[in-house]
């Protein structure tokens, strides 16, 4: 089955730095990649999602790059903000739109 | 729209006990899923429903069961509830079209002692 690895588990930057967290997947029929954003004990909320045919979004400070080639995909978030401040997670698509979760990262954004 | 419901919002459960947890959407949607959430383990599937009338594994669906009760409704049993279930649980859903974004009740946290 398809196998996420997410990096780095903990991100601490200032307020104003730039933040990304890089995802490599292993199957290559995979082609939906989103990004969810989780606060303490709320649920997964999407954030942005890339498609296998586009290799960049951008919505206002974030942006999700894909590699299809290497398997990768990150995250970046630019100007960041204390409310930035939750856990990451990426995922990829597979079988009947089920996906597969990296485990997380805990980005901690200091003012 | 109250989008993915779920009840209840927390349960407590002594090993050996049964307990069913109930999930709901109603945004028409064909696909459901429920997840479990462990510290530092992201998000495991459990058992996902492509379609009403339709129930599969997932990755890790050992001591779980499932139903799906209509197009609205998907629940999960435990029949014999263990320590190594306790998790906060996640129902979501999906159109169903690939490349569609999945949308998440709020979740239960189930402690088993």
């Amino acid at each position: 089955g398809e196998n996420v690895e997410q990096h780095p588990s903990t991100l601490s930057v200032q307020e104003g730095d730039s933040a990304v967290i890089k995802c490599t997947y292993s199957d290559s029929a995979s082609n939906y990649f989103p990004w969810y954003k989780q606060e303490l004990g709320k649920r997964p909320q999407l954030i942005i999602d890339i498609r296998s045919n586009v290799g960049e979004k951008k919505d206002q400070r974030i942006a999700v790059t894909l590699n299809k080639t290497a398997k990768h995909f990150s995250l970046h978030i630019t100007e960041t903000q204390p409310e930035d401040s939750a856990v990451y997670f990426c995922a990829a698509s597979g079988r009947y739109s089920t996906l597969t979760f990296g485990k997380g990262t805990m980005l901690l954004v200091s003012p | 729209n109250a989008g993915v419901t779920q009840t209840p919002k927390f349960q407590v459960l002594k090993t050996g006990q049964s307990m069913t947890l109930q999930c709901a959407q109603d945004m028409n949607h064909n696909s459901m899923y429920w997840y479990r959430q462990d510290p530092g383990m992201g998000l495991r599937l459990i058992y996902y429903s492509a379609s009403e009338g339709t129930t599969d594994k997932g990755e890790v669906p050992n001591g779980y069961n499932v139903s799906r009760l209509n197009k609205r409704e998907f629940s999960l049993r435990l029949e014999s509830a263990a320590p190594s279930q306790t998790s906060v649980y996640f129902c979501a859903s999906t159109t169903g079209t690939t490349q569609d974004e999945q949308y998440f009740g709020p979740g239960t946290r189930l402690t088993v002692t």
